[in-house]
């Protein structure tokens, strides 16, 4: 099975920061790959699907990059409502493998 | 509007089973690959089950298979999720998801499962 390996566990920011979340996969995955926030209380939310493409209704300032086995979430100017738990998730194999998931606090 | 609703959680014994439903809505159900995930408390997101949009393409995690059994109703738009030989460590909110090009776009708002003498 594909292995997801996402760092870091836990972010501290400020409102405005840049921040940026790596999630690496065990062997390549092309470009298979989600992110998605979770808020607590309350299901996963797409935010970037084919590691680049933004969801529908997610704001700019979100981004994806990488192919194969590296991939990077970035948050440009973090807003408050952008506070929440970051997932990766590879879905080119039979299964479907999330990372552990990255905690963006407020410092 | 695309809707999941799960339903048929609870408390459960070791060693006992539980059916989870999934009602879906706003979209053809029949044309769409479905999935289950669950997250214990405090912790992360653990993909364990897909099944394809006809039901003849079924895959599990290794944590589940040979205990869980993912199915569909397309006629009556449910997904369902057996659960046998449950444990402790299967303690867990359960969503359900359909999966597109976007990944799993759509997402229930999940159904607790505690197993627990």
């Amino acid at each position: 099975d594909i292995q997801m390996t996402q760092s870091p566990s836990t972010l501290s920011a400020s409102v405005g920061d840049r921040v940026t979340i790596t999630c690496r996969a065990s062997q390549s995955i092309s470009t298979w790959l989600a992110w998605y926030q979770q808020k607590p209380g309350k299901a996963p939310k797409v935010v970037i699907y084919e590691a680049s493409s933004l969801e529908n209704g997610v704001p700019s300032r979100f981004s994806g990059s990488g192919s194969g086995t590296e991939f990077t979430l970035t948050i440009n100017s973090l807003q408050p409502d952008d506070f929440a738990t970051y997932y990766c998730q590879q879905y080119n194999s039979d299964s479907w493998t999330f990372g552990q998931g990255t905690k963006v606090e407020i410092k | 509007e695309v809707e999941l609703v799960e339903s048929g959680g609870g408390l459960a014994q070791p060693g006992g089973s539980l059916r989870l439903s999934c009602a879906a809505s706003g979209f053809p159900f029949s044309g769409y690959e479905m999935h289950w995930v669950r997250q214990a408390p405090g912790k992360g997101l653990e993909w364990i089950s897909y099944i394809n949009a006809r039901g003849t393409d079924i895959k599990y995690a290794d944590s589940v298979k040979g205990r869980f059994a993912i199915s569909r109703d397309n006629a009556k738009s449910f997904l369902f999720l057996q659960m046998n030989s449950l444990r402790g460590d299967d303690t867990a909110l359960y969503y359900c998801a359909r999966e597109s090009f976007h990944g799993l776009d759509y997402w229930g708002q999940g159904i607790l499962v505690t197993v627990s003498s």
